[in-house]
């Protein structure tokens, strides 16, 4: 089945540092692909989204491009900041296949990233 | 606009009692899902919906029921709590389209004595 593996954190950064949180997925058909921001106690926003390959999501400085052929969809950014502390989910969404298409998200297990000042 | 508000915010029950978790959306969105979110497990999808009148499973949905009588509302039904159901739930909706960003509510953190 389809599924979304991203590295371990806690990923423990200085400010202005550059971040890379990596990404890799299985899924058949074409899958959208997501990055999502938890704050604490928030729930989540889409950070960034990607809809097929080579494509590059980016915002608030974050960037992803959708590798199709090393199935990856790593989270970049220049410089860190201390506001960038949060939990970052990528996720994958189930693209058309046999003429049907799903909202279903399939998440990975999330990545800690603690920036101090 | 209030986009996806989940009520109430925490919750607190003994094992064997039921409870319905509350989402309404005011987006006119046709997707509706509830996830659940565990530590080291990510977030994982209980049941969604596309549409009034329609629902289906998602993969974790044993001991959870879900009905869609209007665009709005999607309420999550515990029929008897376990402790297992001690968890973080978040509703999400979204336009129809795999394309489509989904819009999370705040979350209903649950704890099941």
């Amino acid at each position: 089945g389809n599924s979304v593996t991203q590295m371990e954190g806690p990923v423990t950064l200085s400010e202005e540092a550059f971040l890379t949180i990596n990404c890799t997925y299985t899924a058949t058909g074409y899958p959208s692909l997501f990055w999502y921001v938890q704050y604490p106690g928030e729930g989540l926003q889409l950070l960034l989204k990607a809809t097929k390959a080579d494509d590059k999501g980016s915002n608030k400085g974050f960037e992803a491009t959708y590798r199709k052929e090393t199935t990856s969809f790593h989270l970049e950014k220049g410089s860190v900041q201390v506001s960038d502390s949060a939990v970052y989910f990528c996720a994958l969404s189930e693209g058309w296949y046999y003429g049907g298409a799903t909202n279903k998200l399939i998440f990975g297990t999330g990545t800690l990233l603690a920036v101090q000042p | 606009n209030a986009g996806v508000t989940q009520t109430p915010k925490f919750q607190v029950l003994k094992t064997g009692q039921s409870m319905t978790l509350q989402c309404a959306q005011d987006m006119n969105h046709e997707y509706m899902s509830w996830y659940r979110q565990d530590p080291g497990m990510g977030l994982r999808l209980i049941h969604y919906s596309v549409g009034a009148g329609i629902t289906d499973q998602g993969e974790v949905p044993n001991g959870y029921n879900v009905s869609r009588s209007t665009t709005e509302d999607f309420p999550l039904r515990l029929l008897s709590a376990a402790p297992s159901q001690t968890s973080v739930y978040f509703c999400a909706s979204s336009d129809r389209g795999s394309n489509q960003p989904q819009h999370f509510g705040d979350g209903t953190r649950l704890s099941i004595l």
